[in-house]
């Protein structure tokens, strides 16, 4: 199995455009979250999706924040519009349900100039 | 929601000495824990689990223990080597799914 496949690595774009994040969960798993990793406030868990279902959103920062999840195997995350505060490196991560671990993606960068 | 502490934040150990990282849980339906090591530039990749089953569980080098009564687990490293040092993140799983991460520990192995 490939793991949990994130693109892009690396994302740079300007202030006000729009951005968009892109996860393959791992095959079988059934629940995927979408985390935000940066040194002044760690791993923040921004969304849970169970079965293609958002089940918590709250860590959604705001507005700006949408995610989806139209099938089994595809998310993303996106920003618009995308401000300097919001850059992070935003991880993807999958699992099945229940006492089992989540298999992170390799992130991607973002930096919004 | 679940709320998980890290302590310390920072670690320096001498190589071939111990490194324990401590982690407390707020909600005691959290049934699920699992310890991540993230290297540079790398997503975080689990290094051992523990169920709230079970009080103590080892891996080689690597243990892990539970007190469910008191809501808090540590992670127990012995004779570091420098491919340890690495930042590590403890995390609660509640009844709800959910993964809550701690604020991670950056461990420095001094060869």
């Amino acid at each position: 199995d490939a793991g949990v496949i994130q693109s892009p690595r690396h994302e740079v774009t300007e202030m006000g455009q729009e951005v968009t994040l892109r996860c393959k969960p791992i095959s079988g798993h059934n629940s995927l979250f979408w985390y935000r990793q940066t040194m002044m406030r760690g791993l923040e868990l921004l969304i849970y999706f169970n079965n293609n279902v958002p089940i918590d959103d709250s860590g959604m920062p705001e507005d700006r924040f949408s995610a989806k999840m139209p099938n089994a195997s595809f998310s993303t995350l996106k920003i618009q519009p995308s401000e300097p505060r919001d850059s992070a490196v935003y991880f993807c991560a999958s699992s099945r349900q229940g006492n089992t671990e989540a298999f992170f993606g390799q992130g991607t960068r973002l930096t919004v100039v | 929601g679940e709320n998980v502490e890290q302590h310390p934040s920072t670690l320096s150990v001498q190589e071939g000495d111990s490194a324990v990282i401590k982690c407390t849980y707020s909600d005691s339906a959290s049934n699920y824990f699992p310890w991540y090591k993230q290297e540079l530039g790398k997503g975080p990749q689990l290094i051992i689990d523990i169920r709230s089953n079970v009080g103590e569980k080892k891996d080689q080098r690597i243990a892990v223990t539970l007190n469910k009564t008191a809501k808090h687990f540590s992670l127990h490293i012995t004779e570091t080597q420098p491919e340890d040092s690495a930042v590590y993140f403890c995390a609660a799983r509640n009844t709800g799914n959910q993964f809550y991460f701690g604020t991670g520990t950056s461990l420095t192995v001094i060869p």
